[in-house]
């Protein structure tokens, strides 16, 4: 039983590239979350799913699109990275969105 | 203002030390309080988790929430150079799926 499973852990990229970052949790939730996790900000709300075929967007959605592939996967897209997409990213999965159980995260630098 | 407010720190105490960790928050609509751990360079981890005003205790750990004063605390006895880490508040309502998260206050418990 792996949890959340985050990758890649670890990425460069340079302004202007495009990268997926994918996660994919075996707890049978139905409910998907990405969190970005800057210094001084907190964790903040990109974009969530609340069931398989259902994609919101969360408080920091811009320049982001989500896909949710199925009920166990959910990735992240930056379509044109910029400067300001350096962060680490969550991922988390729940049954009930109080009790969200997290991924380990991928560190993301944009140069 | 934002929502969530929370110390930043760090807090450094001795081993065996009562801690108190806190957040004050804005909204009304909030019904769910959470704490998470966080290790450095790893996800979070919820440790406990109330629904509306009231105590809850989990060994060492004991969360408050007072929703008169839109206060919440988490309260660790015993403290050990295990429990270093940050401490993330987390609240949901308001018919969104994610949490809101505080910033998260850097504990460092010395040996």
């Amino acid at each position: 039983n792996a949890g959340v499973t985050q990758t890649p852990k670890f990425q460069v990229l340079k302004t202007g590239q495009s990268m997926t970052l994918q996660c994919a949790q075996d707890m049978n939730h139905n409910s998907m979350y990405w969190y970005r996790q800057d210094p001084g900000m907190g964790l903040r709300l990109i974009y969530y799913s609340a069931s398989e075929g259902t994609t919101d967007k969360g408080e920091v959605p811009n320049g982001y699109n989500v896909s949710r592939l199925n009920k166990r996967e959910f990735s992240l897209r930056l379509e044109s990275a910029a400067p300001s997409q350096t962060s680490v990213y969550f991922c988390a999965s729940s049954r009930v969105s109080y009790e969200q159980y997290f991924g380990p995260g991928t560190r993301l630098t944009v140069t | 203002q934002k929502e969530v407010e929370q110390d930043p720190g760090p807090l450094s105490v001795p081993e065996g030390a009562i801690v108190s960790l806190n957040c004050t928050y804005s909204n009304s609509a909030f019904q769910y309080f959470m704490w998470y751990r966080q290790y450095s360079r790893k996800g979070p981890e919820l440790l406990m988790y109330t629904y509306s005003s009231g105590n809850k205790e989990d060994g060492r750990f004991t969360a408050q929430v007072d929703k008169s004063s839109k206060y919440i605390s988490l309260f660790i006895r015993d403290s050990q150079p295990s429990d270093s880490a940050t401490y993330l508040c987390a609240m949901r309502g308001g018919g969104a799926d994610g949490l809101t998260f505080g910033k998260g206050t850097h504990l460092i418990i010395q040996p």
